[in-house]
């Protein structure tokens, strides 16, 4: 069975400076990986996906994620973060080998601090 | 412009009572998803369904039920059964391959 985690509830960075968030899951074959943001009370919003390719995925508002087959993790990192960034953060996994079944980790909440 | 519509945005209700959510998309998208989210919990998947007239239990459909009778649309009935039906509910939508899930605004329920 395919799952997903994110072991921090929330992660608090100054302004400025670069932020990580985690994410490591499993799955049976090869995963197709998303990071999605959440501001309160909408749905989510896609920033980035890794499907196959570089280990490194560029998405939108500045983030990117690195995708280690190893440690099957796939953190969320920006190099300069900005207020407008507190949010939170959902990484989700799906198995390329199995059927539309997408699962969702537990959300980190980024807060920055001015 | 195409998206995903979830109505109401607010949904109060009496224990006991069946309540249908709404979610209705124009994106001409196959797969729809339902999702709960608590605090704490993240999202958990309850249904989705690949194509019409076909649908899959996800990994908390106890005391939900789904129906799929259009492209378009794939209503949600919590029922009287959902021991814990107070929630924001999360419909989704997906295109082929690997392209990610569009998101609608959601339903808070509350049942008292």
């Amino acid at each position: 069975a395919q799952s997903v985690a994110q072991p921090e509830d929330q992660v608090n960075v100054a302004e400025g400076n670069p932020l990580t968030v985690k994410c490591t899951y499993s799955v049976s074959g090869n995963p197709y990986l998303f990071w999605y943001v959440q501001y309160p009370n909408r749905g989510l919003q896609f920033l980035l996906k890794y499907i196959t390719g570089d280990n490194l995925v560029k998405g939108s508002y500045g983030f990117e994620a690195e995708f280690n087959k190893s440690q099957t993790s796939f953190h969320l990192k920006k190099p300069s973060a900005l207020v407008s960034d507190s949010a939170l953060y959902f990484c989700a996994v799906r198995d390329i080998g199995g059927a539309s079944k997408i699962i969702f980790g537990s959300g980190t909440r980024l807060s920055i601090r001015p | 412009d195409g998206g995903i519509t979830q109505s109401p945005k607010y949904l109060f209700r009496k224990e006991g009572q069946n309540v249908t959510l709404s979610c209705e998309q124009n994106l001409n998208h196959d797969a729809m998803y339902w999702y709960r989210q608590d605090p704490g919990q993240g999202l958990r998947l309850i249904y989705y369904s690949q194509i019409v007239n076909d649908f899959q239990k996800g990994d908390i459909a106890e005391g939900y039920s789904v129906s799929r009778e259009k492209k378009e649309s794939f209503p949600l009935t919590v029922t009287s059964a959902q021991k814990n039906p107070t929630a924001f509910y999360l419909c989704a939508s997906k295109g082929v391959g690997n392209s990610p899930l569009h998101f609608g605004n959601g339903t808070r329920l509350t049942v008292t």
